[in-house]
């Protein structure tokens, strides 16, 4: 199956930097993918579309200044948080759908952990 | 809108005890379903998935059903391992909906030896 790789796997920071998490499909062209954020007790959460070329389609209650997602090119994207604080910390996941078949290709995830 | 209902967790079984994880589904039209598996620390990957009605998915012992009658597609495994224990969701796609699927809340199964 296609393959998508996210970096990094874990990071730590402190609070009111700015930590970037970058999303690739290795071996399909995604002109979509997707951001989630996954709480302790392991629903997920869909934060973003993420669209090649195009600004993000973001969920009802998820800040677009706070959660910058950038999608500049078929194989990459990045999800950036700003200002981050503890709150933030979670796991987030990216996906991407390679051939429109609903079938989704997942990430291995980025633990954030913010201090 | 579109929404999935998954047998709330967790799961704890005994090796080889059958397993059965409901999974109910409200959507217009006709969706694919599928089922993603979650080991701890990682990101999902797909486990199966059934295109139409009727159709029967499996996979490393899994399977299951799609059934529009019931509007359900339950998974089911035999007898289980160890190496099963990971959080399991349910989820559908309609491909109308921006490119978006629809996920349960997840089921975490652990199976003691």
């Amino acid at each position: 199956g296609a393959v998508v790789s996210q970096h990094p796997s874990w990071v730590i920071c402190k609070s009111g930097t700015s930590v970037k998490i970058e999303c690739r499909s290795l071996d399909f062209q995604a002109t979509t993918m997707f951001w989630y954020r996954q709480f302790p007790k392991q629903s997920l959460m869909l934060m973003a579309t993420s669209n090649e070329g195009s600004k993000a389609t973001y969920e009802q209650g998820v800040e677009k200044d706070k959660f910058l997602i950038n999608h500049a090119s078929l194989t990459l994207s990045t999800l950036t948080v700003t200002s981050a604080h503890p709150e933030d910390s979670s796991f987030y996941i990216c996906s991407a759908n390679s051939a429109n078949t609903g079938e989704l290709f997942f990430g291995e995830g980025s633990r954030l952990t913010v201090l | 809108g579109d929404s999935v209902t998954q047998m709330e967790g967790p799961v704890t079984l005994s090796e080889e005890a059958f397993l059965t994880i409901n999974c109910t589904y409200t959507a217009t039209g006709y969706p694919s379903l599928f089922w993603y598996v979650q080991y701890p620390g990682e990101g999902l990957q797909l486990l199966l998935k059934a295109t139409k009605a009727d159709d029967k998915g499996s996979n490393k012992g899994f399977e299951a059903t799609y059934r529009k009658e019931t509007t359900s597609f339950h998974l089911e495994k035999g007898s289980v391992q160890v190496s099963d224990s990971a959080v399991y969701f349910c989820a559908l796609y309609r491909g109308t909906n921006a490119g978006k699927s629809t996920f349960g809340d997840g089921t975490t199964l652990t199976v003691k030896p």
